[in-house]
Parts: C-alpha cells; sequence; structure tokens
C-alpha cells in the first residue's frame, strides 16, 4: 500500500524558471495538502485541495504559486518565475476525509533555486 | 495566524531516562491536536490525534494528554531510547488546517 508519493526528490531551478512539484496522496484519500518548510521554520500551510478544487489557498503567496488536483492524476503545487526566497522544502501530505483524521505526508521535495 | 509554541526547542536525553515537552496553541476555536515524530529523511508520521479536554492517549513508551482550557498539551517519552531520536512536532487544527509548532528535537544519548 504505497504512501504519498512526491517527485521530484530534488529539483534545482534557476531564477526566472518554472518549477512543478508533484504529488499522489494515499489511494483512497481525496484530500490534499501542500505545506512549506523555510530553512530553519516550521511547516506552513500553503493550500488545501480536493478533487478539481481548491478548498483554502490563504497559505499560498498571491502571485506566481498556483495548485491543482485534477480528476486524474497527481496534485500539482506550481511556481512560476521562481526566486531565490522559493528555495525550502515542500511537503505534501493527504487524508481520508475533512477533519480529525491524521495527515499522511509525503517525504518532500527539496527546491534549490539558483 | 495560529501561534503554536513547542517548547524547548531541543533536549538530550540519557538512555532510559524519562522526557517530556509541551506544545502551547490558542484556547478558542479548537477543533483538533495532532502530534507528529519526525525523523531525519524521512516524512513526519502521526503519533496522536486529540480532541476532548482531559484526552490521554498512549502508544507504546509515548503518550500525551490534552488541556484545551488553558491550550496546551504534553508529550512524553518513558525510558527513552536511541530510536526515538526525532523531532516531535504538535499541529492546532481548528477544522481541516493543520497550524504546526517549530517542533521539539530530542537526542537521546546512549
Amino acid at each position: 500500500n504505497a504512501g504519498v508519493m512526491q517527485n521530484p526528490r530534488h529539483l534545482v531551478r534557476r531564477r526566472g524558471q518554472e518549477a512543478r512539484l508533484r504529488c499522489s496522496p494515499m489511494k483512497g484519500h481525496s484530500h490534499v495538502y501542500w505545506y512549506r518548510q523555510l530553512p530553519e521554520e516550521g511547516l506552513k500551510f500553503m493550500v488545501y485541495l480536493q478533487k478539481e478544487n481548491i478548498i483554502d489557498e490563504s497559505g499560498m503567496p498571491k502571485e506566481r504559486f498556483s495548485a491543482e488536483f485534477p480528476k486524474e492524476g497527481p496534485s500539482i503545487l506550481r511556481i512560476q518565475q521562481v526566486v531565490r526566497g522559493d528555495s525550502a522544502a515542500y511537503f505534501c501530505a493527504s487524508s481520508p476525509e475533512q477533519g480529525n483524521s491524521p495527515l499522511h505526508f509525503g517525504n518532500g521535495t527539496r527546491l534549490t533555486v539558483t | 495566524i495560529l501561534n503554536v509554541e513547542q517548547s524547548p526547542q531541543s533536549l538530550h536525553v540519557q538512555e532510559g531516562d524519562s522526557t517530556n515537552f509541551t506544545c502551547s496553541f490558542p484556547s478558542s476555536n479548537f477543533y483538533a491536536l495532532h502530534w507528529y515524530r519526525w525523523e531525519t529523511a524521512k516524512s513526519p508520521e502521526a503519533l496522536f490525534v486529540m480532541t476532548l479536554n482531559g484526552d490521554e492517549k498512549k502508544k507504546g513508551r509515548i503518550s500525551a494528554t490534552l488541556n484545551t482550557k488553558e491550550g496546551y498539551s504534553y508529550l512524553y517519552i518513558k525510558g527513552s531510547q536511541p530510536e526515538d531520536s526525532a523531532t516531535y512536532l504538535c499541529a492546532f487544527s481548528n477544522d481541516y488546517k493543520l497550524s504546526f509548532g517549530a517542533g521539539t528535537t530530542v537526542t537521546v544519548r546512549a
């Protein structure tokens, strides 16, 4: 029973390029969350999605960042025109339902912007 | 922004000793309190989800208590072992959104 799969594990982009981070939730999970961990900081909420719907994107920067969770395929976190400050570890988590279910995390994608 | 504070930031424990550390969170609009264990090079793994004031949960040598009225939770590790070395995160939930603390990093010395 595969857990939450994130890829790539490491991603290097030059300033101005686009970064695409993928997350496949656990089988049977329809709720996906993206968190960002900046150096020396904790996990910060970015966005919460259900299939084909963005429920809450209050933690995402207004510009350059977008997320989707299509009917088929993984959830995608997209960062356009990356800047050095976007360098961080991005974690995806999934749960079977909203509410008190624990989150199941992926291993994260470490983005480095050069 | 919901302030979730964990204390101490790090601690060192001798193998066999017991230890505990705290998580404080807003006492209003409480929905649930989560604890996660995060080992280096792995992903955070859920330990407990606690919802009721006075809840106590236990998993092996690790246990947790919850006080929603005053807004704190304790995590206890009894008879620490080297494999308990990890960062322990707590997260406050006011429905679906988890606000995480910065974690307490525990290092158990053999």
